[in-house]
Protein backbone atom coordinates (compact mmCIF):
# COMPACT_ATOMS: atom_id res chain seq x y z
CA UNK A 1 0.00 0.00 0.00
CA UNK A 2 1.58 3.27 -1.04
CA UNK A 3 1.68 5.41 2.18
CA UNK A 4 3.76 8.30 4.02
CA UNK A 5 4.48 7.05 7.66
CA UNK A 6 5.29 9.33 10.21
CA UNK A 7 6.23 8.07 13.90
CA UNK A 8 5.85 9.08 16.71
CA UNK A 9 2.03 10.13 15.74
CA UNK A 10 2.15 11.74 19.17
CA UNK A 11 5.40 13.59 21.34
CA UNK A 12 5.35 15.24 25.01
CA UNK A 13 8.79 16.65 25.42
CA UNK A 14 10.68 19.30 27.14
CA UNK A 15 12.18 22.62 26.37
CA UNK A 16 15.72 21.97 25.19
CA UNK A 17 15.41 18.12 24.54
CA UNK A 18 16.55 16.93 21.21
CA UNK A 19 14.23 15.71 19.24
CA UNK A 20 13.57 14.07 15.66
CA UNK A 21 10.87 12.63 13.46
CA UNK A 22 10.50 10.35 11.39
CA UNK A 23 8.89 10.18 8.06
CA UNK A 24 9.10 7.56 5.21
CA UNK A 25 7.55 7.07 2.13
CA UNK A 26 7.23 3.86 -0.22
CA UNK A 27 6.17 4.93 -3.57
CA UNK A 28 10.26 6.33 -4.72
CA UNK A 29 9.23 10.18 -4.87
CA UNK A 30 11.40 12.47 -5.38
CA UNK A 31 9.85 15.71 -3.27
CA UNK A 32 9.33 15.59 0.01
CA UNK A 33 8.28 18.47 2.67
CA UNK A 34 7.37 19.01 6.39
CA UNK A 35 4.76 21.12 7.29
CA UNK A 36 2.80 22.42 10.55
CA UNK A 37 -0.24 22.82 11.01
CA UNK A 38 -1.78 25.53 14.12
CA UNK A 39 -5.28 26.78 14.24
CA UNK A 40 -6.56 29.75 12.07
CA UNK A 41 -3.22 29.51 10.13
CA UNK A 42 -3.19 26.98 8.56
CA UNK A 43 -0.60 24.40 6.91
CA UNK A 44 3.05 26.52 6.72
CA UNK A 45 5.76 24.72 5.29
CA UNK A 46 9.10 24.06 7.27
CA UNK A 47 11.43 22.23 4.65
CA UNK A 48 11.42 20.83 1.33
CA UNK A 49 13.73 18.24 -0.18
CA UNK A 50 13.34 17.78 -4.53
CA UNK A 51 15.76 14.95 -3.90
CA UNK A 52 18.95 13.11 -2.03
CA UNK A 53 20.94 15.86 -0.45
CA UNK A 54 18.92 18.39 -2.09
CA UNK A 55 17.00 20.80 0.52
CA UNK A 56 15.65 23.95 1.10
CA UNK A 57 14.05 26.27 3.51
CA UNK A 58 10.00 26.48 3.35
CA UNK A 59 8.02 29.44 5.36
CA UNK A 60 8.95 28.44 8.45
CA UNK A 61 12.36 27.06 8.60
CA UNK A 62 13.61 28.27 12.10
CA UNK A 63 14.53 26.28 14.70
CA UNK A 64 14.33 23.04 12.58
CA UNK A 65 16.85 20.78 10.52
CA UNK A 66 16.60 18.39 7.88
CA UNK A 67 18.29 15.58 6.19
CA UNK A 68 17.65 13.47 3.23
CA UNK A 69 20.32 10.76 3.01
CA UNK A 70 18.20 8.28 1.49
CA UNK A 71 15.59 8.68 -0.88
CA UNK A 72 12.26 7.29 1.00
CA UNK A 73 13.19 9.33 4.70
CA UNK A 74 13.35 12.72 5.81
CA UNK A 75 13.25 13.54 9.12
CA UNK A 76 12.32 16.74 11.27
CA UNK A 77 15.00 17.83 13.60
CA UNK A 78 14.29 19.96 16.74
CA UNK A 79 17.78 20.25 17.51
CA UNK A 80 16.34 22.79 20.83
CA UNK A 81 12.58 22.79 21.12
CA UNK A 82 10.39 25.61 22.53
CA UNK A 83 7.12 25.60 23.45
CA UNK A 84 6.08 28.16 20.01
CA UNK A 85 7.12 24.54 18.30
CA UNK A 86 3.76 22.87 19.56
CA UNK A 87 2.50 21.30 16.97
CA UNK A 88 0.74 19.25 14.61
CA UNK A 89 3.19 18.48 11.79
CA UNK A 90 2.67 16.72 8.36
CA UNK A 91 5.32 15.18 6.08
CA UNK A 92 4.47 14.84 2.39
CA UNK A 93 5.64 13.41 -0.76
CA UNK A 94 5.14 13.59 -4.36
CA UNK A 95 6.28 11.84 -7.28
CA UNK A 96 7.93 14.44 -9.64
CA UNK A 97 6.63 18.08 -8.91
CA UNK A 98 4.56 20.64 -7.07
CA UNK A 99 1.49 19.79 -9.45
CA UNK A 100 1.21 16.36 -9.03
CA UNK A 101 -1.15 14.94 -6.08
CA UNK A 102 0.88 15.15 -3.31
CA UNK A 103 0.67 12.03 -0.34
CA UNK A 104 0.77 13.29 3.39
CA UNK A 105 0.81 11.11 6.48
CA UNK A 106 -0.85 10.97 9.57
CA UNK A 107 0.52 13.81 11.30
CA UNK A 108 2.65 13.50 14.51
CA UNK A 109 1.24 15.93 17.67
CA UNK A 110 4.14 17.49 19.33
CA UNK A 111 3.90 19.24 22.80
CA UNK A 112 6.64 21.19 24.71
CA UNK A 113 6.55 21.41 27.97
CA UNK B 1 4.10 36.55 -1.87
CA UNK B 2 1.25 34.09 -2.68
CA UNK B 3 -1.75 34.96 -0.17
CA UNK B 4 -5.03 32.73 0.03
CA UNK B 5 -7.93 32.97 1.65
CA UNK B 6 -10.89 30.88 2.09
CA UNK B 7 -14.35 31.75 3.00
CA UNK B 8 -16.11 30.60 4.72
CA UNK B 9 -14.32 29.25 7.83
CA UNK B 10 -17.17 27.45 9.07
CA UNK B 11 -20.11 25.57 7.23
CA UNK B 12 -23.43 23.55 8.80
CA UNK B 13 -25.31 21.76 5.74
CA UNK B 14 -28.24 19.60 6.16
CA UNK B 15 -27.74 16.68 4.45
CA UNK B 16 -29.26 17.14 0.67
CA UNK B 17 -28.32 20.85 0.92
CA UNK B 18 -25.86 21.94 -1.53
CA UNK B 19 -23.46 24.74 -1.32
CA UNK B 20 -20.13 25.98 -2.20
CA UNK B 21 -16.50 26.86 -0.63
CA UNK B 22 -14.92 29.82 -1.80
CA UNK B 23 -10.63 30.27 -2.06
CA UNK B 24 -9.36 33.28 -3.28
CA UNK B 25 -6.04 33.61 -4.26
CA UNK B 26 -3.25 36.18 -4.94
CA UNK B 27 -0.29 34.69 -6.91
CA UNK B 28 2.22 36.16 -9.82
CA UNK B 29 1.62 33.57 -12.68
CA UNK B 30 -0.85 30.38 -11.43
CA UNK B 31 0.63 26.94 -12.12
CA UNK B 32 -1.59 25.17 -10.23
CA UNK B 33 -4.27 25.31 -8.13
CA UNK B 34 -4.98 22.49 -5.41
CA UNK B 35 -7.73 21.02 -3.23
CA UNK B 36 -7.34 18.49 -0.60
CA UNK B 37 -9.72 16.89 2.06
CA UNK B 38 -8.84 16.53 5.73
CA UNK B 39 -10.63 14.62 8.33
CA UNK B 40 -10.23 14.90 12.11
CA UNK B 41 -6.57 13.50 13.32
CA UNK B 42 -5.77 12.45 9.76
CA UNK B 43 -3.21 13.77 6.87
CA UNK B 44 -4.73 15.89 4.27
CA UNK B 45 -6.21 13.81 1.32
CA UNK B 46 -5.74 14.63 -2.40
CA UNK B 47 -8.98 15.87 -4.21
CA UNK B 48 -8.12 17.60 -7.19
CA UNK B 49 -5.85 19.82 -9.07
CA UNK B 50 -6.48 23.06 -11.65
CA UNK B 51 -3.59 24.63 -13.70
CA UNK B 52 -5.86 27.31 -15.77
CA UNK B 53 -9.28 29.76 -15.82
CA UNK B 54 -11.80 28.25 -17.43
CA UNK B 55 -11.06 24.53 -15.88
CA UNK B 56 -13.07 22.03 -14.28
CA UNK B 57 -13.18 18.70 -12.10
CA UNK B 58 -15.35 16.54 -10.66
CA UNK B 59 -15.48 13.90 -8.06
CA UNK B 60 -18.86 12.15 -6.71
CA UNK B 61 -20.91 14.77 -5.24
CA UNK B 62 -17.58 17.60 -5.49
CA UNK B 63 -16.87 20.03 -8.37
CA UNK B 64 -13.84 22.46 -8.38
CA UNK B 65 -13.74 25.48 -10.85
CA UNK B 66 -11.26 28.12 -11.49
CA UNK B 67 -11.35 31.60 -12.49
CA UNK B 68 -8.26 34.18 -12.53
CA UNK B 69 -9.09 35.41 -8.88
CA UNK B 70 -11.04 32.30 -7.04
CA UNK B 71 -11.65 28.41 -7.16
CA UNK B 72 -15.13 27.43 -5.58
CA UNK B 73 -15.42 23.89 -4.32
CA UNK B 74 -19.63 22.70 -5.34
CA UNK B 75 -20.99 20.06 -2.76
CA UNK B 76 -23.95 18.81 -4.31
CA UNK B 77 -26.63 16.60 -2.22
CA UNK B 78 -23.71 16.52 0.98
CA UNK B 79 -24.18 13.38 3.43
CA UNK B 80 -22.75 13.09 6.67
CA UNK B 81 -19.32 11.63 5.38
CA UNK B 82 -18.56 14.89 2.94
CA UNK B 83 -18.03 16.97 6.82
CA UNK B 84 -14.18 16.91 6.53
CA UNK B 85 -12.06 20.50 6.99
CA UNK B 86 -11.24 21.33 2.98
CA UNK B 87 -7.91 22.91 2.33
CA UNK B 88 -7.35 24.95 -0.80
CA UNK B 89 -3.74 25.61 -1.95
CA UNK B 90 -1.17 27.09 -5.42
CA UNK B 91 1.72 27.30 -6.64
CA UNK B 92 2.79 30.46 -8.38
CA UNK B 93 5.30 30.71 -10.84
CA UNK B 94 7.64 32.98 -8.62
CA UNK B 95 7.66 29.62 -5.94
CA UNK B 96 10.45 27.74 -5.87
CA UNK B 97 9.75 23.71 -6.76
CA UNK B 98 7.76 22.43 -3.78
CA UNK B 99 6.43 25.63 -2.55
CA UNK B 100 2.78 25.36 -1.52
CA UNK B 101 0.81 27.96 -0.10
CA UNK B 102 -2.20 26.60 1.88
CA UNK B 103 -5.67 28.40 2.97
CA UNK B 104 -6.47 28.12 6.66
CA UNK B 105 -9.55 25.73 5.16
CA UNK B 106 -13.21 25.65 5.51
CA UNK B 107 -14.83 23.35 7.97
CA UNK B 108 -17.94 21.66 6.60
CA UNK B 109 -20.54 19.57 8.69
CA UNK B 110 -23.27 17.64 7.19
CA UNK B 111 -26.11 16.68 9.63
CA UNK B 112 -28.74 13.70 8.56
Amino acid sequence: EAQVTQNPRYLITVTGKKLTVTCSQNMNHEYMSWYRQDPGLGLRQIYYSMNVEVTDKGDVPEGYKVSRKEKRNFPLILESPSPNQTSLYFCASSLSNTYTEAFFGQGTRLTVV
Amino acid sequence: EDQVTQSPEALRLQEGESSSLNCSYTVSGLRGLFWYRQDPGKGPEFLFTLYSAGEEKEKERLKATLTKKESFLHITAPKPEDSATYLCAVHGAADSWGKLQFGAGTQVVVTP
